[in-house]
């Protein structure tokens, strides 16, 4: 089945400066790839998603890409705010329309 | 437009009990999926029900349960409560479980405590 693994487990930067949350997956078949962020008592929200046909796409100070081939994906946040601390979850839709998550990146903006 | 409510927001029961949990999906979503997130872990998926009818089950025991009426709604029942089971219950819901109509929008989720 597929599996999703998430890097760093925390990241730490300064306000305005970028940051990059990793993850990779096993099952050559997934084809969604979305990214949620959870605030504390809070249910995940969705922030951006990907399709395997794209390999990019941005949203204002977000952006995701995917390099199938390699079979991994990336969330980059540039001039993060201190609005963006969280807890950053990654997902990959496997054969069976499900979401095997990530463990999460817990974000921390530093002022 | 309202998004995904959950029912009740926070629940403490003791071993042995039983629990129910609702969701109600946002107005024209078909497809409700169940999660349950322990603290500090990513959400692992549950059931996912679409038109009424079980499309997905995840790896847990049967003393989990869900079903999903009419209006789309849904219900996740838990028995024969374990120490183990206390965690953050989430339902998202869906268009379809399909190519382009899959992305899934959660509730804020229901806390359950087992003491």
């Amino acid at each position: 089945g597929e599996n999703v693994e998430q890097h760093p487990s925390t990241l730490s930067v300064q306000e305005g400066d970028s940051a990059v949350i990793k993850c990779t997956y096993s099952d050559s078949a997934s084809n969604y790839f979305p990214w949620y962020k959870q605030e504390l008592g809070k249910g995940p929200q969705l922030i951006i998603d990907i399709r395997s046909n794209v390999g990019e796409k941005k949203d204002q100070r977000i952006a995701v890409t995917l390099n199938k081939t390699a079979k991994h994906f990336s969330l980059h946040i540039t001039e993060t705010q201190p609005e963006d601390s969280a807890v950053y979850f990654c997902a990959a839709r496997d054969s069976n329309y499900q979401l095997i998550w990530g463990a999460g990146t817990k974000l921390i903006i530093k002022p | 437009d309202a998004g995904v409510t959950q029912s009740p927001t926070h629940l403490i029961k003791t071993r042995g009990q039983h629990v129910t949990l609702r969701c109600s999906p946002i107005s024209g979503h078909k497809s409700v999926s169940w999660y349950q997130q322990v603290l500090g872990q990513g959400p692992q998926f549950i059931f996912q029900y679409y038109e009424k009818e079980e499309r997905g089950r995840g790896n847990f025991p049967d003393r989990f349960s869900a079903r999903q009426f009419p209006n789309y709604s849904s219900e996740l029942n838990v028995n024969a409560l374990l120490l183990g089971d206390s965690a953050l219950y989430l339902c998202a819901s869906s268009l379809y479980p399909g190519q382009g109509t899959d992305t899934q929008y959660f509730g804020p989720g229901t806390r359950l405590t087992v003491l």
